[in-house]
């Protein structure tokens, strides 16, 4: 199967800092990204859809201001969470997407903000 | 749009036991459907998908799931659960064709007691 890649894995950072999560799309080239959220026990609600040199598209009630979202290649999307406070504290994983009927993703960036 | 039901956010059987997990879907056109597990702390893992063809889908680990359009569903189950099974389930669906996020259902977790 395709391999990708988040980085970091984890990270613990201070309330009003700004936190960067990379995506990766090592195997195949990804025109389209999708980025989900998952608050523990919960299940994944998608935050947005991101197209290669174009704008994130938004679902509703995620802030595309705190959430930036930039996928300037097609094997690097970035999620950046702006001036975190403790309720973003989640899990955020990648979905690259292939245009085939498989769906491969990340293996999750965990946020705690303190 | 599409939507998943999970029925029963916890269920709990016994070691060497059937596993069924329950997923009802919704759709307007023909779906793909999904099964993943997640281990604590852990990103996703696909365990099956259906997508055309043969309604009976195996996956890795023991598991296997039926696609039946007529009850819109898509249960997963294994004929007897190990230990290492335990685990959160989520069914997800999505249309066909690439560009499509996958809509989760609010997931399942399964314990094993021995």
């Amino acid at each position: 199967g395709a391999v990708v890649s988040q980085h970091p894995s984890w990270v613990i950072c201070k309330s009003g800092t700004s936190v960067k999560i990379e995506c990766r799309s090592l195997d195949f080239q990804a025109t389209t990204m999708f980025w989900y959220r998952q608050f523990p026990k919960q299940s994944l609600m998608l935050m947005a859809t991101s197209n290669e040199g174009s704008k994130a598209t938004y679902e509703q009630g995620v802030e595309k201001d705190k959430f930036l979202i930039n996928h300037a290649s097609l094997t690097l999307s970035t999620l950046t969470v702006t001036s975190a406070h403790p309720e973003d504290s989640s899990f955020y994983i990648c979905r690259p997407d292939y245009g085939q009927d498989t769906q491969y993703f990340g293996p999750g960036t965990r946020l705690t903000v303190l | 749009a599409q939507s998943v039901t999970q029925l029963g956010s916890h269920v709990s059987v016994s070691e060497g036991a059937l596993v069924l997990l329950r997923c009802n879907y919704s759709s307007s056109v023909p779906p793909y459907l999904f099964w993943y597990v997640q281990y604590p702390n852990q990103g996703l893992q696909l365990l099956l998908k259906y997508t055309t063809g043969a309604t009976l889908v195996k996956g890795i680990n023991g598991f296997e799931a039926e696609f039946k359009k007529s009850e819109t569903s898509f249960h997963l189950t294994k004929p007897s659960a190990h230990m290492s099974d335990a685990a959160e389930y989520f069914c997800a669906v999505s249309v066909r064709g690439g560009n499509t996020p996958l809509v989760f259902g609010k997931g399942t977790r399964l314990s094993v007691i021995a």
